[in-house]
């Protein structure tokens, strides 16, 4: 099985805090790699897919960047807020398997 | 409303026995997938299904066995054998398990809540 790794596990932040996590994948035969959302109680939304090495994607305040060479994805979100609260995914798609490898999440906690 | 259900919410099962999971799609999705989270762990995949009639293992399949029928429809059955199957489980589908892209994104249920009695 391989390791997707993100970090930290949890971050609690201010309210207009702008704040980042990473997703660490091998950087073997990529293919893919996904972000999701996860609010409490409902279930995990899509937020990026990305393909290729130095794409940026933005969505409103959130934005991901790739670097598929040395193994890496940002997640940033600008001036946070309490509705960011959520456990935030990756995803690893490595060759064309078809498999999802997720990380163990990054829980972020906006306080007003 | 398109999307992907999944019941019962909760589920207690008895030693010994087996309970099926339902998981069913109305987004025409070819793919269909199964995952367990275990506290601090991220999801890891047990079944997925990239067209009718065909299943494969994920990195946990060992306890489990899932049926593909139905374009619509991907059962899991937590079978006896499954030694410890206290978790949550959710199920998603995709448009396709092989395209890069938007057709690859998932799209996943509220969930199963399944305990051991």
């Amino acid at each position: 099985i391989l390791n997707v790794e993100q970090s930290p596990q949890s971050l609690h932040v201010q309210e207009g805090d702008s704040t980042n996590f990473t997703c660490s994948f091998p950087s073997s035969n990529f293919y893919a790699l996904h972000w999701y959302r996860w609010e409490t109680a409902k279930s995990p939304e899509a937020l990026f897919v990305m393909t290729l090495n130095g794409d940026e994607k933005k969505k409103g305040r959130i934005s991901a960047t790739l670097n598929t060479k040395e193994g890496y994805s940002y997640l940033y979100i600008k001036g946070s807020q309490p509705e960011d609260s959520a456990t935030y995914l990756c995803a690893f798609i490595r060759g064309n398997t078809g498999k999802l490898i997720f990380g163990q999440g990054t829980t972020l906690q906006v306080k007003p | 409303d398109g999307g992907i259900t999944q019941s019962p919410k909760y589920l207690f099962r008895k030693e010994g026995q087996n309970v099926t999971l339902s998981c069913e799609q109305n987004l025409n999705h070819d793919a269909m997938y199964w995952y367990r989270q275990d506290p601090g762990q991220g999801l890891r995949l047990i079944y997925y299904s990239q067209i009718v009639n065909d299943f494969q293992k994920g990195d946990i399949a060992e306890g489990y066995s899932v049926s593909r029928e139905k374009k619509e429809s991907f059962p899991l059955t937590v079978t006896s054998a499954q030694k410890n199957p206290t978790a949550f489980y959710l199920c998603a589908s995709s448009i396709s398990a092989r395209l890069a892209g938007e057709q690859n994104i998932q799209y996943f249920g509220a969930g199963t809540r399944l305990s051991v009695l």
